[in-house]
């Protein structure tokens, strides 16, 4: 089976710290992966995405991730957030042969304080 | 361009009642999903149309949930009767080509209440 695991829940951060969310997923196939980010009353916003070729990749707003295979592991970062960051962040996976569709992590709320 | 739209963006019923759910994709785009988030728990997917038909609808709960996309367009949820469980916030995204990765994107949700 295909799942994705976020390690927290919750983070709260400084403001112009680092931070890094961390995600995990199975897979015994080939795994596409995503980051999402939703603002209070608004929808998913797609921040990256991971398909093939170079491991890290970069994204909107300042955010990265890197696609680690041998810890199946695909952690975002970002090396200073911001207030305007604070928003709950969801990891996603798919397989190619599910036409589609995503499997999400549940979500970590990520809260910059000034 | 508009984006997703969802109507709704709150409902409150109560249990044994019928709510009708709508989802606007963004325009030309075929394919159209449902997903659900319960409180507490990951967004799970419920069913994803491609065009008017369902391509995969292993994700529905059971039969008091029926979607429907016709004409290709709009797509409707349909939850009848309501169960407290049924409670969540209903995501709907969509995505422009028949490709399984292409980036989905989604509306603000509906969250259902069931009392």
């Amino acid at each position: 089976a295909q799942s994705v695991t976020q390690l927290d829940s919750q983070v709260p951060v400084f403001e112009e710290a680092p931070v890094e969310l961390r995600c995990n997923y199975s897979s015994s196939v080939s795994v596409y992966l995503f980051w999402y980010v939703q603002y209070p009353n608004q929808g998913l916003q797609l921040l990256l995405k991971y398909l093939s070729g170079s491991t890290l990749v970069k994204g909107i707003n300042g955010f990265e991730a890197e696609f680690n295979k041998s810890q199946t592991s695909f952690h975002l970062r970002k090396p200073s957030v911001h207030i305007s960051d604070t928003a709950e962040y969801f990891c996603a996976s798919l397989r190619g042969s599910t036409l589609g569709r995503l499997y999400f992590g549940r979500g970590t709320q990520l809260t910059v304080w000034p | 361009e508009a984006g997703v739209t969802q109507f709704p963006s709150h409902s409150v019923i109560e249990k044994g009642q019928t709510v009708t759910l709508r989802c606007d994709p963004i325009s030309g785009h075929d394919n159209l999903y449902w997903y659900r988030r319960v409180m507490g728990k990951e967004i799970k997917f419920l069913l994803h149309f491609v065009k008017e038909s369902k391509q995969d609808e292993s994700g529905m709960p059971n039969n008091r949930f029926l979607a429907e996309r016709t004409g290709g367009t709009y797509s409707t949820l349909k939850v009848q009767p309501a169960e407290l469980e049924d409670s969540g916030v209903y995501f709907c995204a969509s995505s422009q080509v028949q490709n399984s990765r292409n980036e989905q994107f989604f509306g603000p949700g509906t969250r259902l209440t069931v009392l």
